[in-house]
């Protein structure tokens, strides 16, 4: 089934530090991919989209690529905030699902002033 | 854009009783809501799927007797944890789907802010 890993552990960084959260893949067709950010104690909001090969989704300085010969989606921040702290969480959803989405484990970005 | 909201934000209960969480979309029809449970540190679990006027299609594992939903209107889908017990002490997202025939976003869920549950 269709299902994404993203990296494991926790990230902890310095504040204008660059940050990358890596994610790939694994989906029969096209999926549509995303990333959502929670921030403590709320729901999810989506931060970004791509729904075909090659479009990068971007949204508050971040950023990502759709790669179908990768099957990736990694997320990319040139400067983070203390503000970006949270979790960060890849999914993709599948035409074939009826729009279920499948999450990866998410990981939580700690940014120190 | 589309929002949706959950009521309550927070409920604590004593076990054995039975809560209801509601989760409304409100600025668009939402033919699919879905249920999620996200335990600390963990992702995100869906625990049913459920369409406008039909039953929910649960996940393997969640007990359909424990976790009633209802989805009775295009705006409100409803979650009811009955008997509650400690272990079902969790933060419960929902999120909504449009419609294909909406167009734009129609792949997208939007979710809920969620409902913090503790039963004592």
């Amino acid at each position: 089934g269709d299902s994404v890993t993203q990296m494991e552990g926790p990230v902890t960084l310095s504040e204008e530090a660059f940050l990358t959260i890596n994610c790939t893949y694994t989906a029969t067709g096209y999926p549509s991919l995303f990333w959502y950010v929670q921030y403590p104690g709320e729901g999810l909001q989506l931060l970004l989209k791509a729904t075909k090969a090659d479009d990068k989704g971007s949204n508050k300085g971040f950023e990502a690529t759709y790669r179908k010969e990768t099957t990736s989606f990694h997320l990319e921040k040139g400067s983070v905030q203390v503000s970006d702290s949270a979790v960060y969480f890849c999914a993709l959803t599948s035409i074939y699902g009826n729009n279920r989405l499948a999450f990866g484990k998410g990981n939580q970005v700690v940014v120190i002033p | 854009g589309a929002v949706v909201s959950q009521h309550p934000s927070r409920v604590i209960c004593k076990s054995g009783t039975s809560v209801k969480i509601e989760c409304r979309s409100l600025d668009f029809q939402a033919t699919t809501m879905f249920w999620y449970r996200q335990f600390p540190k963990k992702s995100l679990m869906l625990m049913a799927t459920s369409n406008e006027g039909s039953k929910a299609t649960y996940e393997q594992g969640v007990e359909k007797d424990k976790f009633l939903i209802n989805h009775a209107s295009l705006t409100l889908s409803t979650l009811t944890v009955t008997s509650a017990h400690p272990e079902d002490s969790s933060f419960y997202i929902c999120s909504a789907g449009r419609d294909r025939t909406s167009g734009v976003h129609y792949n997208e869920q939007f979710f809920g802010p969620g409902t913090r549950l503790t039963v004592l």
